[in-house]
């Protein structure tokens, strides 16, 4: 099946500084979601992006899907973006395949 | 903008004892999904449904587990005898025909003592 790979695995940021997390996938998708989880544990979904460039306020995604990667850009971290960021693809069929995660934390 | 609920939040139980979590997916979404959460690790696929029957399950998905939808909003989850190492966080996802995107639902911690 499908492998995702996150990276870095962890990261910490000064209040901010900006930041680029990538997720490599090693085959050709029909999905691409990446995810925030939040310290309660909830999955807050940031973007839909199985190609093209999108942003919403201070994050932003790109996915190149010819190269298989996907990166989100997160500029003047606060703190209340701690948490884990997940990305997920569904390769074929409907399951999404999630990565192992990319854990943030912002000090202040 | 409509979202994907689910009940409990958390639910604590003995092991050996049956659990059913509820989820009611977005209204008019058609394929409904189980994910699971173990601490500490990703997010794995449980299983998915659609026209009222599993169309892919996972190996986890074992005898223990079942879905069903019961009426027209709810989405249901029964583990039948839980075991310790069914301790996790258990999302309920929902999708529309013609879209690959997935709404996630906040979770269920459920914690077998």
């Amino acid at each position: 099946g499908i492998q995702v790979e996150q990276s870095p695995p962890d990261l910490i940021l000064q209040e901010g500084a900006n930041s680029t997390l990538r997720c490599n996938f090693s085959d050709s998708v029909n999905n691409l979601q990446w995810f925030h989880q939040n310290p309660w544990g909830q999955l807050i979904n940031l973007f839909y992006i199985p190609s093209g460039t999108k942003q919403n306020g201070r994050l932003s995604a790109t996915t190149v899907a010819t190269e298989r990667y996907s990166l989100l850009y997160i500029s003047s971290s606060q703190t209340t973006d701690s948490g884990v960021y997940f990305c997920a693809v569904v390769e074929y069929g409907n399951k999404l395949v999630f990565g192992a995660g990319t854990i943030l934390r912002v000090k202040s | 903008e409509p979202e994907v609920t689910q009940t409990p939040s958390h639910q604590v139980t003995q092991m050996g004892q049956e659990v059913i979590l509820r989820c009611v997916p977005i209204s008019n979404h058609l394929y409904f999904y189980w994910y699971r959460q173990i601490l500490g690790q990703k997010v794995e696929f449980l299983v998915s449904f659609y026209n009222n029957e599993i169309s892919e399950k996972s190996e986890i998905f074992d005898d223990q587990f079942s879905v069903e939808r019961p009426d027209g909003s709810n989405f249901t989850l029964k583990i039948r005898s839980t075991k310790l190492e069914d301790s996790a966080m258990y999302f309920c996802a929902s999708k529309n025909q013609g879209s690959y995107e997935q709404y996630f639902g906040p979770g269920t911690r459920l914690t077998v003592t």
